[in-house]
């Protein structure tokens, strides 16, 4: 079984500065994506950034880039230029993938940082 | 593109009822899958639908059950309501068979006094 672990429950940064949230997850798969989803107030879930596990460089997205250690089961979301709108819970996930197909549609999730951007 | 529907927003029932939340992915989505979300057990998948057919199912009793239409809107139906199932639950869809991005919608909050 997959499991999903976020050590940080909360965070907080000033606006404009960098944060960095740490995930680790552990897996005997190969074949694996791994996700950071936002949820603010409104409790829409919103997908951040994926990175496929095949893939060594790091996946940007905007202001949001990863740190993937494969070797060490890291996944890290940094947050650069942080803005009063990131203020939200963030979700570390993980899906395998592959033969079988018995992970269809399931995310297993860590328990959630939650991130308060100041002005 | 409209993005996933889920209605209703907020739903009270009492224990003993039964309840049906509804779920319209994406257009073009074939996908569905289904989550519940609580403050102790945090995100815990239910099941996920393709093409009509459940292909994945995780560790809820049978009083936990789902459907999807031919236009791929999906239903999640919960019978003999307890109070541990007050939660929040959430919908996602998938364009893809394999499910390489969830698009979530803004969930159904269920309350059971």
């Amino acid at each position: 079984a997959q499991t999903v672990t976020q050590s940080q429950p909360e965070m907080s940064v000033q606006e404009a500065e960098t944060v960095t949230l740490s995930c680790t997850y552990d897996t005997s798969e190969n074949n694996y994506y791994l996700f950071w989803y936002k949820q603010p107030p409104s409790r829409q879930m919103i997908l951040v950034i994926r990175q496929e596990a095949y893939k060594q460089q790091n996946a940007t997205e905007n202001r949001f880039s990863v740190n993937f250690q494969k070797a060490a089961k890291s996944f890290s979301l940094k947050i650069s230029d942080s803005q009063l709108g990131d203020t939200a819970m963030y979700f570390c996930a993980f899906m395998s993938w592959g033969a079988g197909g018995t992970s269809y549609g399931k995310l297993t999730f860590g328990q959630g940082t939650i991130l308060t951007v100041h002005p | 593109k409209a993005g996933v529907t889920q209605t209703p927003r907020y739903l009270i029932k009492t224990r003993g009822q039964q309840v049906t939340l509804s779920c319209s992915p994406i257009s073009g989505h074939r996908s569905v899958s289904w989550y519940q979300q609580t403050p102790g057990q945090g995100l815990q998948f239910l099941f996920e639908y393709f093409s009509e057919t459940q292909r994945n199912k995780g560790n809820f009793p049978g009083r936990f059950s789902g459907r999807q239409f031919s236009n791929s809107r999906s239903e999640m139906n919960v019978s003999t309501l307890e109070l541990g199932d007050s939660a929040l639950y959430l919908c996602a869809s998938s364009q893809e068979a394999t499910n390489e991005k969830l698009f979530f919608g803004s969930g159904t909050q269920l309350s059971v006094l």
